[in-house]
C-alpha cells in the first residue's frame, strides 16, 4: 500500500543545532514529495516540494530536503535551528492519484 | 489576499447537534478539500471538490456532507455530530485538480469538540 512514514513523533534540539527530520514512503515509483510546517494554532504552510531533477531541494526559512531513491526517503534538514522553528512538520506525497497522503507528523521542540 | 479562511475557529457541540463549517478562498483556485487532523494520524481527506459543481468522497467521508457553493466557497456539514468527530478540521485549495505537482494551501483550521 502507498504510505508515508515519519518515524519520529517528537524531536528536541538545542537552538543553533542542526536538524534532520526523517520521512520514508512506500511506493513502486517515485512520488511527488512535500514538506509542510504547522505552527501552533495555524494551518499548514508549504516548506518545499520535490518532483524531479536535482535531489537536493531548497525551501523557505532555510530548510532543505534530500530525495534518496535507494532509501525511499525525503529527509528535511536545517543547519542551525531557531526558536521560531518549533512546530509540527508533516511529510506528504502524491502517488499519482491527485491526492495528498500525509505522514503522522513530527513535533519539534527547541530548547535554549 | 486572505488566502483560505475558515469559520468558526472553535466550536463545541453536543452529540446529535448539527453544524456547518465554512471555507472560502480568494486565490481563484479550482479545487478545494476538507481534511481532519487527529493526534498520531496526520491529516486525512474527508471530501474534495475538483472543480465548481463537483464533489467526491475522500478517505473518511462517513458522517459528513459537503457543498461547493461557488468557486470560492466549500462547506462541510455534520448532520448529527458524534464524539468521534472531535477533531481539527482544515480546508485547503489548489489551482488544479489534475496536476500531481500542484501545491495545496491550507486555512487556519476549526477546532471542534463534540460532547
Amino acid at each position: 500500500a502507498q504510505s508515508v512514514t515519519q518515524p519520529d513523533i517528537h524531536i528536541t534540539v538545542s537552538e543553533g543545532a542542526s536538524l534532520e527530520l526523517r520521512c520514508n514512503y512506500s511506493y513502486g515509483a517515485t512520488p511527488y514529495l512535500f514538506w509542510y510546517v504547522q505552527s501552533p494554532g495555524q494551518g499548514l504552510q508549504l516548506l518545499l516540494k520535490y518532483f524531479s531533477g536535482d535531489t537536493l531541494v531548497q525551501g523557505i526559512k532555510g530548510f532543505e530536503a534530500e530525495f534518496k531513491r535507494s532509501q525511499s526517503s525525503f529527509n528535511l534538514r536545517k543547519p542551525s535551528v531557531h526558536w521560531s522553528d518549533a512546530a509540527e512538520y508533516f511529510c506528504a506525497a502524491n502517488f499519482g492519484n491527485e491526492k495528498l497522503t500525509f505522514g503522522t507528523g513530527t513535533r519539534l521542540t527547541i530548547i535554549p | 489576499n486572505a488566502g483560505v479562511t475558515q469559520t468558526p475557529k472553535f466550536q463545541v457541540l453536543k452529540t446529535g447537534q448539527s453544524m456547518t463549517l465554512q471555507c472560502a478562498q480568494d486565490m481563484n483556485h479550482n479545487s478545494m478539500y476538507w481534511y481532519r487532523q487527529d493526534p498520531g494520524m496526520g491529516l486525512r481527506l474527508i471530501y474534495y471538490s475538483a472543480s465548481e459543481g463537483t464533489t467526491d468522497k475522500g478517505e473518511v467521508p462517513n458522517g459528513y456532507n459537503v457543498s461547493r457553493l461557488n468557486k470560492r466557497e466549500f462547506s462541510l456539514r455534520l448532520e448529527s455530530a458524534a464524539p468521534s468527530q472531535t477533531s481539527v478540521y482544515f480546508c485547503a485549495s489548489s489551482e488544479l485538480w489534475d496536476s500531481t505537482t500542484d501545491t495545496q494551501y491550507f486555512g487556519p483550521g476549526t477546532r471542534l469538540t463534540v460532547l
